[in-house]
């Protein structure tokens, strides 16, 4: 099975709501990191968070790492904010194993 | 900032064809890494490299080779270009399992 599973696989919002984007882990993990992707770009590190809460901006990241869990929370969402958001596991040797992600669509 | 970069951004290659595409770092990061991303999915790893001269097997390592000459380069070699490697290909570095890793703006192969 898959080891990294994301929820929801994509999610449309107006302007201004919130969002919430899980990230379910199936093996036990050292790291975990939120990537952003435009369509058709490169990624961009958005949070490495190996636990705890962090913060940045509108975004806030939670990782659980004895729950194997870790979600994204963007608010006020802007229309900019639209793109594939991609979490990913690391391990002790510094590889990365990636979910399929989330594609946020926000409508003005 | 980070600075990884990719050649060629685009190919197009024939079956049974020889591809090499390059990546180059200028980070001093010790850990780079070669993924493929198909439509509607995440990154799958193909190879990556611990330091100048090391390769290793990532999660899909049949048909490609790897390369890492030197502390800022690393290749990725389709000896054998078959139409079911068209992808997106991304070349990342990192520190390991400390940090985030890098990404390069990925080069599309298309193989016909």
């Amino acid at each position: 099975g898959q080891q990294v599973q994301q929820s929801p696989t994509s999610l449309v919002l107006q302007e201004g709501e919130n969002a919430e984007l899980q990230c379910n882990f199936s093996t036990s993990l050292n790291s975990m990191q939120w990537f952003y992707q435009r369509p058709g770009g490169s990624l961009i590190s958005v949070f490495y968070n190996p636990s705890g809460t962090k913060q940045s901006g509108r975004l806030t990241s939670t990782t659980v790492i004895k729950e194997r869990r870790s979600s994204l929370h963007i608010s006020s969402s802007q229309i900019t904010d639209s793109g594939t958001y991609l979490c990913a596991m690391g391990t002790n040797t510094g590889k990365l194993t990636f979910g399929d992600g989330t594609v946020l669509t926000v409508k003005p | 900032e980070a600075a990884v970069t990719q050649s060629p951004r685009n190919k197009v290659a024939v079956t049974g064809g020889k591809v090499t595409l390059s990546c180059n770092q200028t980070n001093n990061h010790n850990n780079m890494y070669w993924y493929r991303q198909d439509t509607g999915h995440g990154l799958r790893l193909i190879h990556y490299s611990y330091g100048a001269g090391s390769t290793e097997k990532g999660d899909i390592p049949d048909g490609y080779k790897a390369s890492r000459p030197s502390q800022e380069n690393f290749s990725l070699i389709l000896e054998l270009a078959t139409p079911s490697q068209t992808s997106v290909y991304f070349c990342a570095s990192g520190e390991g399992q400390e940090g985030t890793q890098y990404f390069g703006p990925g080069t599309r192969l298309l193989v016909l």
